[in-house]
């Protein structure tokens, strides 16, 4: 069962304006929680993570909001730009395990 | 400083032969994970390694898959025999071990078993 829910699979945005991808999440026990961008043919690339005892963390353009009570996660990038447009997947980890789970991507276009 | 570093970046081959996939993690690190991914079930867990020890195998979809990590400078993933629903993408990716220690994943390696 998919313990970690992105459930857009795709997202426009116009150049400039924000990019807000959403992530969903069951396992109460998850206690650090990840972003990676993906390009075709290359690795997952880490781009921010936040543990559970924050629930913001700022990096540049990117900024991922922890809400534990609702099991939500979310990634902003402000402003978008072309360069942006990849796969974003969410994953999380915690309790006894360091494995990630990751949920199945979000495609990002960023259109000039 | 070097990434993650895999080997082959894609391997063809016939159902039934062996196959091994390779991995340099970064220098350092001290966690090392198989991922691998399908269209169907996305990124998923197969094995991980702390400080050269297998720690965790539950992903490993049957015996036909193995995994050694001899030294902390490389690990393979061998699949004997192969079958054609093994094809998809293996990712390696290491760590420091520790809580918020993000992943760092190689460019992966294209499996297709014919």
């Amino acid at each position: 069962d998919q313990q970690v829910k992105q459930n857009s699979p795709s997202l426009s945005v116009q150049e400039g304006r924000i990019s807000i991808l959403n992530c969903d999440y069951t396992n109460s026990m998850f206690d650090y929680f990840l972003w990676y961008k993906k390009y075709p043919a290359e690795g997952p690339t880490f781009l921010i993570s936040i543990s559970s005892i924050k629930d913001k963390n700022e990096d540049g353009r990117f900024t991922v909001f922890l809400n534990k009570s609702a099991k939500h996660l979310s990634l902003h990038i402000v402003p978008s730009q072309p360069g942006d447009s990849a796969v974003y997947f969410c994953a999380a980890s915690g309790g006894m395990s360091d494995a990630l789970n990751f949920g199945k991507g979000t495609s990002l276009l960023v259109t000039p | 400083d070097a990434g993650v570093i895999q080997s082959p970046r894609h391997e063809v081959t016939e159902m039934g032969q062996e196959v091994t996939l390779r991995c340099k993690p970064i220098s350092g690190h001290n966690s090392l994970f198989w991922y691998r991914q399908t269209m169907m079930r996305g990124l998923e867990l197969l094995i991980y390694f702390n400080n050269n020890v297998p720690i965790d195998d539950s992903g490993m979809p049957e015996d036909r898959f193995s995994a050694k990590m001899p030294n902390a400078s490389f690990s393979t993933l061998k699949i004997q025999p192969s079958e054609p629903r093994d094809s998809a993408v293996y990712f390696c990716a290491s760590s420091l071990r520790g809580f918020d220690q993000p992943q760092h994943f190689g460019d992966g390696t294209r499996l297709s078993i014919l």
